[in-house]
């Protein structure tokens, strides 16, 4: 499988501290983009960076790119509860902009 | 920002009938659609690429039989599970692309 692992699997915190999510995948990549996806509904596109990008901020996310180890990370500052939700990562190969997905990471946020 | 819809956002049909799934992008035109399965908890597989105008491109182990894609519209793309058994029970995902992909909010489908 060319699927992408994401790790933890699981993540829960306290609301107001940062969640930090990773991602490996195998394929080199165009670029790599973050999803969230809230439990029974489509995806909500977070944030992509490019493969010649190493890191990239929108607001309280923040993203990381090692196109040499083939990994990124997503960093979610300040957590809130309605920041519950699976992230999923996606690198884009070829034309077309064809994903291929992470396993997810879900996230909770507890008050 | 670019909108996707799908349709019906929820069915439930019984073992051996065909149900079909429209995806639509509602304020932009997409000559490539995407179609993804999940399965509880799990992740998105990619099932196929609808191409507008061309036959679809099925990933590895869908079959095209099974899962008939039609893109035959800049803004439409439609999937008919044809014979659904209980095991295509699933939540499909359609995406369509602009300058990235966005995401439709998924079909629920219950074989009975």
């Amino acid at each position: 499988s060319q699927q992408g692992e994401e790790d933890p699997q699981a993540l829960s915190i306290q609301e107001g501290e940062n969640a930090t999510m990773n991602c490996s995948y195998k394929t080199s990549i165009n670029n790599l983009q973050w999803y969230r996806q809230n439990s029974g509904r489509g995806l909500v596109h977070l944030i992509l960076i490019r493969s010649n990008e190493r890191e990239k901020h929108s607001g309280r996310l923040r993203v990381t790119l090692d196109t040499s180890k083939k990994s990124s990370s997503l960093l979610i500052t300040a957590s809130r509860a309605a920041d519950t939700a699976s992230y999923f990562c996606a690198g884009s190969t070829g034309g077309g902009n064809k994903l291929t997905f992470g396993t997810g990471t879900q996230l909770k946020v507890e008050l | 920002g670019a909108v996707v819809s799908q349709h019906p956002s929820r069915v439930i049909c019984k073992s051996g009938t065909s149900v079909k799934i429209e995806c639509r992008s509602l304020d932009f035109q997409a000559t490539t659609m995407f179609w993804y399965r999940q399965f509880p908890k799990k992740s998105l597989m990619l099932m196929a690429t609808s191409n507008e105008g061309s036959k679809a491109t099925y990933e590895q182990g869908v079959e095209k039989d099974k899962f008939l894609i039609n893109h035959a519209s800049l803004t439409l793309s439609t999937l008919t599970v044809t014979s659904a058994h209980p095991e295509d029970s699933s939540f499909y995902i359609c995406s369509a692309t602009e300058d990235t992909q966005y995401f439709g909010p998924g079909t629920r489908l219950t074989v009975l």
